[in-house]
């Protein structure tokens, strides 16, 4: 299946400071990405679809503010957690489709995902 | 919004058992997948099944699409299969997004 990468996966950063996590499609170009929170024992909220070359579309109740997505390449979106507080720690994971791919399957693949630690 | 509901939410089985996942959800889906979540977070991609029933080695799925749910069978359980089982659905209409569904999670011992 299509290979989705994240990077860092795991980060641990001082409350107060800005932290920016990266997902990219290795073998396929994405028009669309997703990006995902996961509280502990909890299941996946969508926080925000990523679109290149346009402004990304948040879920009510996540602050654009707070989580700054970019989506600047067909193969590249980052979110940036800005101003980190405890409250935002959590594991963050994106997915894509690959577009060529969607016509026959529509199935999503996820990156490994990214632990954030807030101190 | 959709609501996706999974049960059992917890399930302890000894090696070598069968068991059976549910999954419903409240509305017309488009797409839904089945996802292993191991215990480092990582989901692997199990069975994208919107309808019908795959099988894949000891796993297998079925979705009954009109009746709104999808039945994941695991059979002579590993302890390697323990993790978290999600299945995630893409309403119709719903702009190509998975809403996860609550998860079960299962332990197989020895």
């Amino acid at each position: 299946g299509a290979v989705v990468s994240q990077h860092p996966s795991w980060v641990i950063c001082k409350s107060g400071t800005s932290v920016k996590i990266e997902c990219r499609s290795l073998d396929f170009q994405a028009t669309t990405m997703f990006w995902y929170r996961q509280f502990p024992k909890q299941s996946l909220m969508l926080m925000a679809t990523s679109n290149e070359g346009s402004k990304a579309t948040y879920e009510q109740g996540v602050e654009k503010d707070k989580f700054l997505i970019n989506h600047a390449s067909l193969t590249l979106s980052t979110l940036t957690v800005t101003s980190a507080h405890p409250e935002d720690s959590s594991f963050y994971i994106c997915s894509a489709r690959d577009p060529t791919a969607y016509a026959n399957t529509g199935e999503l693949f996820f990156g490994e995902g990214s632990r954030l630690t807030v101190l | 919004g959709i609501q996706v509901e999974q049960s059992p939410p917890d399930l302890i089985l000894q090696e070598g058992a069968n068991s059976t996942l549910r999954c419903n959800f409240s509305d017309s889906v488009n797409n839904l997948q089945w996802f292993h979540q191991n215990p480092w977070g990582q989901l692997i991609n199990l069975f994208y099944i919107p309808s019908g029933t795959k099988q894949n080695g000891r796993l297998s799925a079925t979705t009954v699409a009109t009746e709104r749910y999808s039945l994941l069978y695991i059979s002579s359980s590993q302890t390697t299969d323990s993790g978290v089982y999600f299945c995630a659905v893409e309403e119709e209409g719903g702009g190509n997004k998975l809403t996860f569904g609550t998860g079960t999670q299962l332990k197989v011992e020895l």
